[in-house]
């Protein structure tokens, strides 16, 4: 059974610092990662989204990596501003099955202070 | 834009009654899902729709039925709730072909029910 680990669970910088969120997945039998941003009380928004065959993504100041042999994906937050404080999880789509089945993380709750 | 809408915000009912959450997109997409959601535990899936009338159990069905007539609408129903079905409740709708993968496929996620049960 897929298990999707994300580490920290919270993390509070600086605004204007760098950062890099961490998930790790068990089986790396995956057809895609997805990486969504969920504020306080309300439904996910993707972000991200990477295909198996690919390494990176990137959206504006957010780039996502994935490392299928090893498990692991990372989402890189340059230049941090107070709106992107949310919780920001990712999910993982197994290669096999039908429709759209996600496994997710339970996330990394990020606050940037001014 | 696809838009998810879920048909309350927050809802409180007693142990036993029948709940009924609603959850209509607008993009023509045929999966819908109903997931809830837990501190500590995140999002699990309770069932899935890949098309109108067909459902397949999720990770956590027990204690829910849900039920799908036309395709913008997918409903869930816990036919008596109990206490520990207090929860956030997140429906999402994606792109599919009749339950195959689709490579950009994405799902689209309402702004959730918070249910607590009495």
């Amino acid at each position: 059974k897929q298990e999707v680990t994300q580490i920290p669970a919270a993390l509070s910088v600086p605004e204007g610092e760098n950062l890099v969120l961490n998930c790790s997945f068990t089986d790396s039998a995956i057809y895609n990662l997805q990486w969504f941003r969920q504020d306080p009380g309300k439904g996910l928004t993707s972000l991200l989204l990477i295909q198996s065959s690919q390494r990176e993504q990137t959206s504006g100041r957010l780039n996502a990596s994935l490392d299928k042999s090893s498990g692991r994906s990372t989402l890189y937050i340059a230049a941090s501003q107070p709106g992107d404080s949310a919780t920001y999880l990712c999910a993982v789509r197994p290669a096999t099955g039908t429709a759209s089945k996600l496994t997710f993380g339970t996330g990394t709750r990020l606050q940037v202070t001014l | 834009d696809v838009k998810v809408t879920q048909s309350s915000r927050y809802l409180v009912k007693r142990t036993g009654e029948k709940v009924f959450l609603e959850c209509v997109q607008d993009m023509d997409h045929e999966n819908m899902f109903w997931y809830r959601q837990d501190p500590g535990l995140g999002l699990r899936l309770i069932y899935f729709s890949y098309d109108v009338k067909m459902k397949e159990k999720g990770d956590i069905p027990e204690g829910y039925s849900v039920s799908r007539e036309k395709k913008e609408r997918f409903s869930l129903i816990l036919e008596s709730a109990s206490t520990n079905q207090t929860s956030m409740y997140l429906c999402a709708s994606s792109f599919g072909l009749g339950g195959q993968v689709v490579s950009t496929d994405t799902q689209y996620f309402g702004p959730g029910t918070r249910l607590t049960v009495l």
